[in-house]
């Protein structure tokens, strides 16, 4: 799997979009990109995925650049049960492919 | 998205015994379930992965004979912590997939474990 590399930690205020950028500069054509959240003491949520077209559901935004070395994921409305750590990882899309966990980006939403 | 139910959620073990931990997929058959630890203030560590009817892959450094994985059937992983030792405390979080139709990885809600 790629490299990600994310900042330790961000703020946001709360009903503000929280932006949390991610870098996979070493991504293969055929990696895609996986954004999960941990809430505190609680296992990982997944959020969204993507692999060069942006996506967007219910919970969030991924838009990911051209050359697919980074990607940023959006929350477009923060809220406090937003705080957690969030995780952006590059795997393979298939069969038993593990999840490798960075230290993620703890983002705390300030009221 | 689909659930994956884990069990206990807290357990309290004296040193020398052994704890298994079950991870169910509830809606899903999954193919492949994935072991993690995680120590406080830490990232999750995979231990190991395992594929429905088949032994699991361990990853370095994480003792075989130690962590028994059994996964026996298509909805169904335990983990089994032998002659546990305070050091062995930690967060254990499975993750279970169905490889066959290449879906996320969902996560249950982990089992903290203590050993006293």
């Amino acid at each position: 799997d790629a490299k990600t590399t994310q900042p330790p930690s961000m703020d946001c205020a709360e009903g503000r979009a929280a932006n949390l950028p991610c870098n996979h500069s070493t991504i293969s054509g055929n990696e895609y990109v996986y954004w999960y959240r941990q809430i505190h003491s609680q296992g990982p949520q997944y959020i969204i995925h993507g692999l060069k077209n942006n996506e967007t559901n219910e919970m969030a935004s991924l838009i990911i650049t051209e050359d697919r070395k980074s990607s940023t994921l959006i929350l477009p409305h923060a809220t406090l049960r937003d705080t957690a750590v969030y995780y952006c990882i590059a795997r393979l899309n298939f069969g038993n492919e593990k999840l490798t966990f960075g230290t993620g980006t703890r983002l705390t939403i300030i009221p | 998205g689909a659930v994956v139910s884990q069990h206990p959620s807290r357990v309290i073990c004296k040193s020398g015994t052994s704890v298994k931990i079950e991870c169910r997929s509830l809606d899903f058959q999954a193919t492949t379930m994935f072991w993690y630890r995680q120590f406080p203030k830490q990232s999750l560590m995979l231990m190991a992965t395992s594929n429905e009817g088949s032994k699991a892959t361990y990853e370095q450094g994480v003792e075989k004979d130690k962590f028994l994985i059994n996964h026996a059937s298509l909805t169904l992983s335990t983990l089994t912590v032998t002659s546990a030792h305070p050091e062995d405390s930690s967060f254990y979080i499975c993750s279970a997939r169905d490889g066959r139709v290449n879906t996320e990885a969902f996560f249950g809600q982990g089992t903290r474990l203590t050993v006293v």
